[in-house]
């Protein structure tokens, strides 16, 4: 079963603005991991944190995580109209030996 | 970085055939394969995770029988949908997991293939 929940679940967005999504998931996880996912296409790994960090960059990206909260967000700033796609977290749970996705946000930036 | 093919890309079959889908790790050894169905517009679902040499562990509501995982090798995993219906026509996903020297797991993704069942 799905344990990660997402919103928004769509976000539209200008070209230049920030795009902030985030995270909530259940149970104790060793890291949680975003990845993008153009329509119809496979996906692409992110960022990954892992649940003693509190915050990660790369590039463009922000990841934030509260263990205490159960909770990330993935920023996303000065959008270009190439970030158009669907993101979505995995928790890679304690003792689970696999990715659990959440829902997703459908993300469109408009030029 | 470590890729993972998927073999076919699209696959267009008739109600009541097999389809094979493959899976391989081109550059490395993954001793767990995992397999995702996505339907249009939602997440991916977890279909069973793949371990060389034994049985796969299927999630539930998963039909062992109907979906057939075999990962021969440390390089090569297989899912064959028996008898597919046109419900079953969906993106089906792999991802190989490699161990890592910082003992995190990390998963690399397939392009995805595409079942469309007439």
């Amino acid at each position: 079963s799905q344990q990660g929940e997402e919103d928004p679940q769509a976000l539209s967005i200008q070209e230049g603005e920030n795009a902030t999504m985030n995270c909530s998931y259940k149970t104790s996880i060793n890291n949680l991991q975003w990845y993008r996912q153009n329509s119809g296409r496979g996906l692409v790994h992110l960022i990954l944190i892992r649940s003693n960090e509190r915050e990660k960059h790369s590039g463009r990206l922000r990841v934030t995580l509260d263990t205490s909260k159960k909770s990330s967000s993935l920023l996303i700033t000065a959008s270009r109209a190439a970030d158009t796609a669907s993101y979505f977290c995995a928790t890679d749970a304690r003792g689970a030996q696999k990715l659990v996705f959440g829902q997703g946000t459908r993300l469109t930036i408009n030029p | 970085g470590a890729v993972v093919s998927q073999h076919p890309s699209w696959v267009i079959c008739k109600s009541g055939t097999s389809v094979k889908i493959e899976c391989r790790s081109l550059d490395f050894q993954a001793t767990t394969m995992f397999w995702y169905r996505q339907f249009p517009k939602q997440s991916l679902m977890l279909m069973a995770t793949s371990n060389e040499g034994s049985k796969a562990t299927y999630e539930q509501g998963v039909e062992k029988d109907k979906f057939l995982i075999n990962h021969a090798s440390l390089t090569l995993s297989t899912l064959t949908v028996t008898s597919a219906h046109p419900e079953d026509s969906s993106f089906y996903i792999c991802s190989a997991r490699v161990k890592t020297p910082l003992a995190t797991d990390t998963q690399y993704f397939g392009p995805g293939t595409r079942l469309t069942v007439l």
